[in-house]
């Protein structure tokens, strides 16, 4: 099974600061690989589909890059409402895989 | 508007039996992969199950190998997850969700817990 390494687990961060967080495949999935956002008691939430296109309906500062084995995520300018647990996922080959999630907080 | 809602979950002993269902609606369900997640307590998400849109094809997680079944019934625009022989460790909110690609819809949630 491929193992998906998301980091960091953890990160604080101000309204309006520009994070990044990230994936790495333990083996090549192109780009294959999606990005969730998951509220509390809410089903998770697609932001981004094959590493880099937008979901309709996601803000533009949410923007995904990588292929292969490295990927990321980032937020250009956090907003209130950013703070949540973010998860990769690979849809390269069954079994499919997420990463173990990235809280992010604020400061 | 797509909808995807989950039924199914409750209290179950271990080793008991489940079956979840999953109502689509707002989209054509024939033509759509689908699959399952879940969300133990406190913990991450973790795919348990996937299915081709026309059933010719199903994947498992080596977790739920052998227990579970994912099916469909396209004439209903309904998927199913059949839990037999359920742990302890199977106690989580299971999700269903459509396939773009990518997971674009979930539905809301359906908990079950496996407790003596």
């Amino acid at each position: 099974a491929i193992q998906m390494t998301q980091s960091p687990s953890s990160l604080s961060a101000s309204v309006g600061d520009r994070v990044t967080i990230t994936c790495r495949a333990s083996q090549g999935i192109r780009n294959d690989l999606g990005w969730y956002q998951q509220k509390p008691g809410k089903a998770p939430k697609l932001l981004i589909y094959s590493a880099s296109s937008l979901q309709s309906g996601v803000p533009s500062r949410f923007s995904g890059s990588g292929y292969g084995t490295d990927f990321t995520l980032t937020i250009s300018s956090l907003q209130p409402e950013d703070f949540s647990i973010y998860y990769c996922l690979q849809d390269y080959s069954y079994p499919y895989t997420f990463g173990q999630g990235t809280k992010l907080e604020i400061k | 508007q797509v909808q995807l809602v989950e039924s199914g979950g409750g209290v179950v002993q271990p080793g008991g039996s489940l079956r979840l269902s999953c109502a689509a609606s707002g989209f054509t369900f024939s033509s759509s992969g689908m699959h399952w997640v879940r969300q133990a307590p406190g913990k991450g998400l973790e795919w348990v199950a996937s299915i081709r849109y026309d059933g010719s094809n199903e994947y498992y997680a080596d977790s739920v190998k052998g227990r579970f079944t994912i099916s469909r019934d396209n004439s209903k625009n309904t998927l199913y997850l059949q839990m037999n022989s359920l742990r302890v460790e199977d106690t989580a909110v299971y999700y269903c969700a459509k396939e773009r690609p990518g997971f674009d819809y979930w539905g809301q949630g359906t908990l079950v817990t496996v407790s003596s």
